[in-house]
């Protein structure tokens, strides 16, 4: 199984500012077939489903605020927010889908400092 | 709009069993694959099983193998889970998601599985 690991698991960011949260695969979740990244980036709220932010690592869901950025390939990823507002609070997990079971990450939870 | 609404969860004790479903609407049902995904409580996010849009492929995380049967009914729109010889470790939330080409882009709401004696 494909192991998916993040850091930080806290993170305390002040209104406005940048945050970045890693995640990095215990082998590529590269395709060589369509050179995409099996990547993607959920947020979750207490109380409420899991919400996709991002998928082939680096794609935006419709919808979702463009202060949210995922970029990295291979092994290495990062989700970023640009300007960390009040309702970005939340833990959020990356997860592969390169090959089945399809794993996630440990978590984040991101609070505001 | 995409809903999916998940049921059947509830109290049960070890060593038995429970029926998830998840009706579904608003897409075409038959072209998807669809996922469950559970969180226990205070965990993270468990990736559990995931079925091919004609049954006819399955995947399962390693702790529920032989225990979890994932299904669906494309007439009825929906996906189940059968869950049998359940542990206390298998409480959690339980979600279906809808699985668009590598992601789960629409999930239902959640229903709660409580495994204790």
């Amino acid at each position: 199984d494909i192991v998916m690991t993040q850091s930080p698991d806290s993170l305390a960011v002040s209104l406005g500012e940048r945050a970045t949260i890693k995640c990095k695969s215990s082998q590529s979740v590269l395709s060589s077939s369509n050179n995409k990244n099996y990547l993607t980036w959920f947020q979750l709220k207490p109380g409420q489903p899991p919400k996709l932010l991002i998928y082939w690592a680096s794609t935006r869901e419709s919808g979702v605020p463009d202060r949210f950025s995922g970029s990295g390939s291979g092994t290495d990823f990062t989700l970023t927010i640009s300007s960390l507002q009040a309702e970005d609070v939340a833990v959020y997990f990356c997860q592969q889908y390169f090959s089945p079971p399809n794993t996630f990450g440990q978590g984040t939870n991101l609070e505001i400092k | 709009e995409v809903q999916l609404v998940e049921s059947g969860g509830g109290l049960v004790q070890p060593g038995g069993s429970l029926r998830l479903s998840c009706v579904t609407s608003g897409f075409t049902f038959s072209n998807y694959w669809m996922t469950w995904v559970r969180q226990a409580p205070g965990k993270g996010l468990q990736w559990v099983a995931n079925i091919k849009r004609d049954g006819s492929e399955e995947y399962y995380v390693d702790s529920v193998k032989g225990r979890f049967t994932i299904s669906r009914d494309n007439a009825k729109n929906s996906l189940y889970l059968q869950m049998d010889s359940l542990r206390a470790e298998d409480t959690a939330v339980y979600y279906c998601a809808r699985d668009a080409d590598a992601r789960c882009d629409y999930w239902g709401q959640g229903t709660l599985v409580t495994v204790s004696s």
